[in-house]
Protein backbone atom coordinates (compact mmCIF):
# COMPACT_ATOMS: atom_id res chain seq x y z
CA UNK A 1 0.00 0.00 0.00
CA UNK A 2 1.60 3.42 -1.30
CA UNK A 3 0.86 5.32 1.61
CA UNK A 4 2.55 8.67 0.59
CA UNK A 5 3.03 9.19 -3.51
CA UNK A 6 5.76 11.32 -4.99
CA UNK A 7 5.44 13.15 -8.55
CA UNK A 8 7.28 13.97 -10.47
CA UNK A 9 10.19 10.68 -10.81
CA UNK A 10 12.94 13.52 -12.44
CA UNK A 11 12.87 17.10 -12.91
CA UNK A 12 14.92 19.48 -14.80
CA UNK A 13 15.17 23.02 -13.94
CA UNK A 14 17.30 25.42 -15.55
CA UNK A 15 19.62 27.46 -13.29
CA UNK A 16 17.65 30.14 -11.50
CA UNK A 17 14.39 28.34 -11.86
CA UNK A 18 11.43 27.53 -9.84
CA UNK A 19 11.42 23.32 -9.03
CA UNK A 20 7.87 21.97 -7.26
CA UNK A 21 7.68 18.12 -6.40
CA UNK A 22 4.51 17.01 -5.17
CA UNK A 23 3.37 14.50 -2.67
CA UNK A 24 -0.24 13.09 -1.67
CA UNK A 25 -1.04 10.93 1.33
CA UNK A 26 -3.48 8.82 2.34
CA UNK A 27 -3.13 8.24 5.99
CA UNK A 28 -5.37 11.36 7.57
CA UNK A 29 -3.23 10.40 11.48
CA UNK A 30 0.12 12.12 9.85
CA UNK A 31 0.62 15.02 11.01
CA UNK A 32 4.60 15.40 10.34
CA UNK A 33 5.94 15.88 6.62
CA UNK A 34 9.27 16.68 6.45
CA UNK A 35 11.08 17.06 3.09
CA UNK A 36 14.46 15.12 3.10
CA UNK A 37 17.98 15.83 0.36
CA UNK A 38 19.68 12.97 -0.51
CA UNK A 39 22.95 13.13 -2.57
CA UNK A 40 24.46 9.54 -4.38
CA UNK A 41 26.56 7.71 -1.44
CA UNK A 42 24.64 9.51 1.21
CA UNK A 43 22.04 8.85 3.82
CA UNK A 44 19.18 11.29 3.64
CA UNK A 45 19.48 14.83 5.24
CA UNK A 46 16.06 16.59 6.79
CA UNK A 47 15.63 19.52 4.63
CA UNK A 48 12.21 21.52 5.50
CA UNK A 49 9.58 20.15 7.52
CA UNK A 50 5.85 21.03 8.49
CA UNK A 51 2.72 20.29 10.52
CA UNK A 52 -1.19 20.35 9.14
CA UNK A 53 -1.40 23.54 11.19
CA UNK A 54 -0.08 25.96 9.32
CA UNK A 55 -0.89 26.13 5.37
CA UNK A 56 3.26 27.09 4.41
CA UNK A 57 6.73 27.52 5.77
CA UNK A 58 9.66 29.00 4.28
CA UNK A 59 13.57 28.45 5.04
CA UNK A 60 15.75 30.50 2.72
CA UNK A 61 14.91 29.17 -0.94
CA UNK A 62 13.10 26.01 0.21
CA UNK A 63 8.83 26.46 1.33
CA UNK A 64 6.71 23.75 1.59
CA UNK A 65 2.96 24.61 0.95
CA UNK A 66 0.63 22.34 2.57
CA UNK A 67 -3.11 21.22 1.50
CA UNK A 68 -5.00 19.52 4.75
CA UNK A 69 -7.96 19.18 2.32
CA UNK A 70 -6.32 18.00 -0.74
CA UNK A 71 -4.08 15.73 1.73
CA UNK A 72 -1.29 16.93 -0.18
CA UNK A 73 1.65 18.97 0.20
CA UNK A 74 4.69 20.43 -2.03
CA UNK A 75 8.29 21.18 -1.80
CA UNK A 76 8.96 24.75 -3.96
CA UNK A 77 12.58 25.43 -4.68
CA UNK A 78 13.02 28.46 -5.58
CA UNK A 79 16.41 29.92 -7.45
CA UNK A 80 16.96 26.33 -8.28
CA UNK A 81 21.26 26.57 -8.15
CA UNK A 82 23.12 23.52 -9.87
CA UNK A 83 23.93 22.13 -6.56
CA UNK A 84 20.76 21.55 -5.73
CA UNK A 85 20.96 18.66 -8.01
CA UNK A 86 19.81 15.29 -5.82
CA UNK A 87 17.11 13.29 -4.67
CA UNK A 88 14.15 14.38 -2.55
CA UNK A 89 11.98 12.75 -0.60
CA UNK A 90 8.96 13.48 0.86
CA UNK A 91 7.65 11.62 4.20
CA UNK A 92 5.18 11.73 7.10
CA UNK A 93 4.68 9.84 10.49
CA UNK A 94 1.93 10.10 12.37
CA UNK A 95 2.04 12.13 16.12
CA UNK A 96 0.52 11.11 19.13
CA UNK A 97 1.84 8.63 21.13
CA UNK A 98 3.43 7.22 18.23
CA UNK A 99 7.65 7.28 17.84
CA UNK A 100 7.73 9.03 14.83
CA UNK A 101 7.98 5.75 12.24
CA UNK A 102 8.28 8.01 8.65
CA UNK A 103 6.52 6.40 5.65
CA UNK A 104 8.63 8.05 2.70
CA UNK A 105 7.55 8.85 -0.70
CA UNK A 106 9.35 7.71 -4.23
CA UNK A 107 11.40 10.29 -4.80
CA UNK A 108 12.50 12.94 -7.48
CA UNK A 109 15.97 12.88 -9.14
CA UNK A 110 16.18 16.70 -9.87
CA UNK A 111 18.62 18.31 -12.21
CA UNK A 112 19.66 21.57 -12.07
CA UNK A 113 21.58 23.03 -15.38
CA UNK A 114 24.06 26.13 -14.95
CA UNK B 1 30.74 11.76 17.21
CA UNK B 2 28.86 13.98 15.19
CA UNK B 3 27.06 12.30 13.24
CA UNK B 4 25.25 8.21 12.93
CA UNK B 5 28.37 5.78 11.77
CA UNK B 6 27.76 2.48 9.36
CA UNK B 7 29.79 0.12 9.04
CA UNK B 8 30.78 -1.53 5.97
CA UNK B 9 30.15 0.95 3.83
CA UNK B 10 29.86 -1.97 1.14
CA UNK B 11 29.29 -5.37 1.62
CA UNK B 12 29.41 -7.99 -1.03
CA UNK B 13 28.07 -11.36 -0.10
CA UNK B 14 27.38 -14.43 -1.67
CA UNK B 15 23.96 -16.27 -1.86
CA UNK B 16 23.17 -18.11 1.73
CA UNK B 17 26.46 -16.33 4.00
CA UNK B 18 25.25 -14.31 6.97
CA UNK B 19 26.13 -10.85 7.07
CA UNK B 20 25.98 -8.06 9.92
CA UNK B 21 25.69 -4.15 9.62
CA UNK B 22 27.02 -2.02 12.40
CA UNK B 23 25.12 1.49 13.66
CA UNK B 24 26.47 3.75 15.39
CA UNK B 25 24.03 6.55 16.74
CA UNK B 26 24.60 10.29 17.87
CA UNK B 27 25.35 10.05 21.63
CA UNK B 28 22.70 10.30 23.67
CA UNK B 29 19.86 9.48 21.07
CA UNK B 30 16.83 7.39 22.35
CA UNK B 31 15.47 6.48 19.01
CA UNK B 32 17.30 4.16 16.40
CA UNK B 33 15.63 3.00 13.15
CA UNK B 34 16.53 0.93 10.31
CA UNK B 35 15.63 1.95 6.69
CA UNK B 36 15.80 -0.72 3.79
CA UNK B 37 16.88 1.20 0.42
CA UNK B 38 16.02 -0.38 -2.70
CA UNK B 39 17.53 1.35 -6.19
CA UNK B 40 15.50 4.24 -7.16
CA UNK B 41 13.31 3.65 -4.30
CA UNK B 42 12.11 5.46 -0.80
CA UNK B 43 13.81 4.04 2.24
CA UNK B 44 11.03 1.60 3.78
CA UNK B 45 11.25 1.30 7.34
CA UNK B 46 12.48 -2.11 9.37
CA UNK B 47 12.77 -1.71 12.56
CA UNK B 48 12.66 1.16 15.78
CA UNK B 49 14.33 0.90 18.86
CA UNK B 50 13.76 2.97 22.00
CA UNK B 51 16.72 2.58 23.96
CA UNK B 52 17.57 -0.86 23.83
CA UNK B 53 13.82 -2.20 24.04
CA UNK B 54 12.77 -3.12 20.07
CA UNK B 55 9.09 -1.60 20.04
CA UNK B 56 8.42 -1.97 16.42
CA UNK B 57 9.75 -4.97 14.08
CA UNK B 58 6.91 -4.84 11.90
CA UNK B 59 9.16 -3.90 8.26
CA UNK B 60 11.36 -6.90 8.52
CA UNK B 61 10.69 -8.34 5.68
CA UNK B 62 11.46 -12.07 7.29
CA UNK B 63 12.70 -13.86 9.84
CA UNK B 64 15.82 -14.15 8.79
CA UNK B 65 16.35 -10.62 9.55
CA UNK B 66 17.32 -9.49 12.87
CA UNK B 67 18.11 -6.26 14.90
CA UNK B 68 19.54 -5.76 18.62
CA UNK B 69 20.54 -2.49 20.55
CA UNK B 70 21.76 -4.50 23.58
CA UNK B 71 23.07 -1.41 25.54
CA UNK B 72 21.15 1.29 24.14
CA UNK B 73 23.55 2.58 21.69
CA UNK B 74 25.22 0.58 18.69
CA UNK B 75 23.27 -1.55 16.72
CA UNK B 76 23.47 -4.27 14.72
CA UNK B 77 21.09 -5.67 11.77
CA UNK B 78 21.99 -9.25 10.67
CA UNK B 79 20.84 -11.32 7.69
CA UNK B 80 20.81 -14.85 7.93
CA UNK B 81 21.22 -16.84 4.60
CA UNK B 82 21.34 -14.27 2.32
CA UNK B 83 19.72 -13.92 -0.54
CA UNK B 84 19.52 -11.59 -4.01
CA UNK B 85 16.50 -9.62 -3.01
CA UNK B 86 18.44 -8.91 0.22
CA UNK B 87 20.61 -6.48 -2.03
CA UNK B 88 19.89 -3.01 -1.08
CA UNK B 89 21.35 0.14 1.08
CA UNK B 90 20.65 -0.29 4.89
CA UNK B 91 20.34 3.13 6.29
CA UNK B 92 20.23 3.71 10.11
CA UNK B 93 19.10 7.10 11.89
CA UNK B 94 18.76 8.12 15.31
CA UNK B 95 16.86 10.86 16.84
CA UNK B 96 16.66 12.11 20.34
CA UNK B 97 13.56 11.26 21.19
CA UNK B 98 10.75 11.33 18.08
CA UNK B 99 10.96 11.98 14.47
CA UNK B 100 9.74 15.22 14.68
CA UNK B 101 12.96 15.98 16.48
CA UNK B 102 14.81 15.56 13.61
CA UNK B 103 16.03 12.01 12.13
CA UNK B 104 19.90 12.04 11.42
CA UNK B 105 20.57 9.44 8.90
CA UNK B 106 24.01 7.63 8.61
CA UNK B 107 25.66 7.17 5.10
CA UNK B 108 24.11 3.89 4.76
CA UNK B 109 26.00 0.03 4.15
CA UNK B 110 25.10 -0.62 0.52
CA UNK B 111 24.89 -4.84 0.40
CA UNK B 112 25.40 -6.88 -2.67
CA UNK B 113 24.09 -10.19 -2.82
CA UNK B 114 25.95 -12.11 -5.60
Amino acid sequence: QQQVKQSPQSLIVQKGGISIINCAYENTAFDYFPWYQQFPGKGPALLIAIRPDVSEKKEGRFTISFNKSAKQFSLHIMDSQPGDSATYFCAASRGGTSYGKLTFGQGTILTVHP
Amino acid sequence: GAGVSQSPRYKVAKRGQDVALRCDPISGHVSLFWYQQALGQGPEFLTYFQNEAQLDKSGLPSDRFFAERPEGSVSTLKIQRTQQEDSAVYLCASSLNRASDGYTFGSGTRLTVV
